[in-house]
C-alpha cells in the first residue's frame, strides 16, 4: 500500500530535550516536506526536499532541523524543542515538487512540557 | 503574512445542496493550487488541483474555479453529503520556488 508513514505519533516531551520524528514513503516519491499545523493558522511548512541531500526551508523553519541521506526517509529534529512547538506535524511527500499532489501522513501530536 | 487566506472558519450546509468553499490569494506569482480534505485524526487527503491555465477543473462531484484577475479560487461539491462533513484546505504553489502554501482551513458541515 503506498503510504506515508510517522512515528511517533504522540510525544509528550520537556523543554530541551533533543527529539526526532521520523517521516518515510514507499512511494519512490522525489519531493518531501514537513508542516505544522497550530488552530488558526492552517498548515505551515517548515522544511522541504526536493532530492536526496538537498533540503531548502519553509515558513517556519526555525528551532528545526531536517535530513534526506536516502530518498524514502525525511526525518523532522528538534535540537532544543520549546513550548511554542507544541503542535501537529505532518509529513508529506508528492512525486517531483509543487506541482504534483501532495500525500500526507497521518500526523504526530507533539506536547513540549 | 498569510499568502492565501480561507475567510469562513466554517460553514453548514443541508445534504443535497451546494457547498461553496471560498479562497483568496495575495501572491500573482502562484499558478498551481489544490484542494485538500482533513478528517479529525488523520493527515489531509488530495481533493481536486487547478493550474493557472484553466479557470474550471471537475471531477464527480467536486468543481473547482480560478479567479485570477480576483486572486480567488472556489470549490463547488454538489450535491453534498453528510460524508463531505471535514476540513477544507486550500493550497498554492508554483513559480515561487518549490513551496505550498496554504490557508487556514473550512470547517464544513453537511446535515442529513
Amino acid at each position: 500500500e503506498a503510504q506515508v508513514t510517522q512515528n511517533p505519533r504522540y510525544l509528550i516531551t520537556v523543554t530541551g530535550k533533543k527529539l526526532t520524528v521520523t517521516c518515510s514513503q514507499n512511494m519512490n516519491h522525489e519531493y518531501m516536506s514537513w508542516y505544522r499545523q497550530d488552530p488558526g493558522l492552517g498548515l505551515r511548512q517548515i522544511y522541504y526536499s526536493m532530492n536526496v541531500e538537498v533540503t531548502d526551508k519553509g515558513d517556519v523553519p526555525e528551532g528545526y532541523k531536517v535530513s534526506r541521506k536516502e530518498k524514502r526517509n525525511f526525518p523532522l529534529i528538534l535540537e532544543s524543542p520549546s513550548p511554542n512547538q507544541t503542535s501537529l506535524y505532518f509529513c508529506a511527500s508528492s512525486l517531483r515538487d509543487a506541482y504534483n499532489e501532495q500525500f500526507f501522513g497521518p500526523g504526530t501530536r507533539l506536547t513540549v512540557l | 503574512d498569510q499568502q492565501v487566506k480561507q475567510n469562513s472558519p466554517s460553514l453548514s450546509v443541508q445534504e443535497g445542496r451546494i457547498s461553496i468553499l471560498n479562497c483568496d490569494y495575495t501572491n500573482s506569482m502562484f499558478d498551481y493550487f489544490l484542494w485538500y480534505k482533513k478528517y479529525p485524526a488523520e493527515g489531509p487527503t488530495f481533493l481536486i488541483s487547478i493550474s493557472s491555465i484553466k479557470d474550471k477543473n471537475e471531477d464527480g462531484r467536486f468543481t473547482v474555479f480560478l479567479n485570477k484577475s480576483a486572486k480567488h479560487l472556489s470549490l463547488h461539491i454538489v450535491p453534498s453529503q453528510p460524508g463531505d462533513s471535514a476540513v477544507y484546505f486550500c493550497a498554492a504553489s508554483g513559480n515561487t520556488g518549490n513551496q505550498f502554501y496554504f490557508g487556514t482551513g473550512t470547517s464544513l458541515t453537511v446535515i442529513p
